[in-house]
């Protein structure tokens, strides 16, 4: 059974630094391309970062360039989300997912992890 | 880019079948079938519903379809029962450089 476990979300101050983690078992993590995907309070879904299964390859969407690094250690089998310069618009859940053969769609997600940023 | 357009809500009743649309551009949904629709009950996280426009994942419901149109993809759900009640989202590669994917607004599906 595919599981992803999230964990590292907090209350943080603006301009924190936090490290998201996504702990991640009953599949080959190392095969997949991994995906952080956010969720504001009451709002829709919106793509964060991604990365390919090798980590060669790094994806972020534009508000977060600069201050988020996506980060994976497949012999760990863990995702990583490190923030920094955190801002208020930041505030959300935080879902990782998978994302099998770098196909742009995501199978599996965990339950998330909820970032709060004030002060 | 903006996100996908979704219609806010849909309504239905039991048995009957409802279609959300999702519309991009030609640089997104139009140029490639790469749309994936996801449901999202309260409180929990997203499930994968279908990939690649029409594909269905093993697990999901015959029930639930999708389709595309020029710059609109489509998800119907055929039969419709009180559990589908919930969130959808569409989500498309976003055919750039500076964007990977991204997602619709959402659609609140309430079953009467």
């Amino acid at each position: 059974e595919v599981r992803l476990l999230e964990s590292g979300g907090d209350l943080v101050q603006p301009g924190g630094s936090l490290r998201l983690s996504c702990a991640a078992s009953g599949f080959t993590f190392s095969t997949y391309a991994m995906t952080w995907v956010r969720q504001a309070p009451g709002k829709g879904l919106e793509w964060v970062s991604s990365i390919s299964h090798t980590a060669t390859n790094t994806y972020y969407i534009d508000s977060v360039k600069g201050r988020f690094t996506i980060s994976r250690d497949n012999f760990k089998n863990t995702l990583y989300l490190h923030m920094t310069s955190l801002r208020a618009e930041d505030t959300a859940m935080y879902y990782c997912a998978t994302e099998p053969a770098d196909n742009y769609y995501f199978d599996y997600w965990g339950q998330g992890t909820l970032l709060t940023v004030s002060s | 880019q903006s996100a996908l357009t979704q219609p806010a809500s849909v309504s239905g009743s039991p048995g009957q079948s409802i279609t959300i649309s999702c519309t991009g551009s030609s640089n997104d949904v139009g140029s490639y079938n790469l749309v994936s629709w996801y449901q999202q009950h309260p409180g929990k996280a997203p499930k994968f519903l279908i990939y690649e426009v029409t594909k269905r994942p093993s697990g999901v419901s015959n029930r639930f379809s999708g389709s595309k149109s020029g710059n609109t993809a489509s998800l119907t759900i055929s039969g419709l029962e009180a559990e589908d009640e919930a969130d959808y989202y569409c989500c498309s590669y976003a055919g750039s450089n500076t964007l990977y994917v991204m997602f619709g607004g959402g659609t609140k599906l309430t079953v009467l």
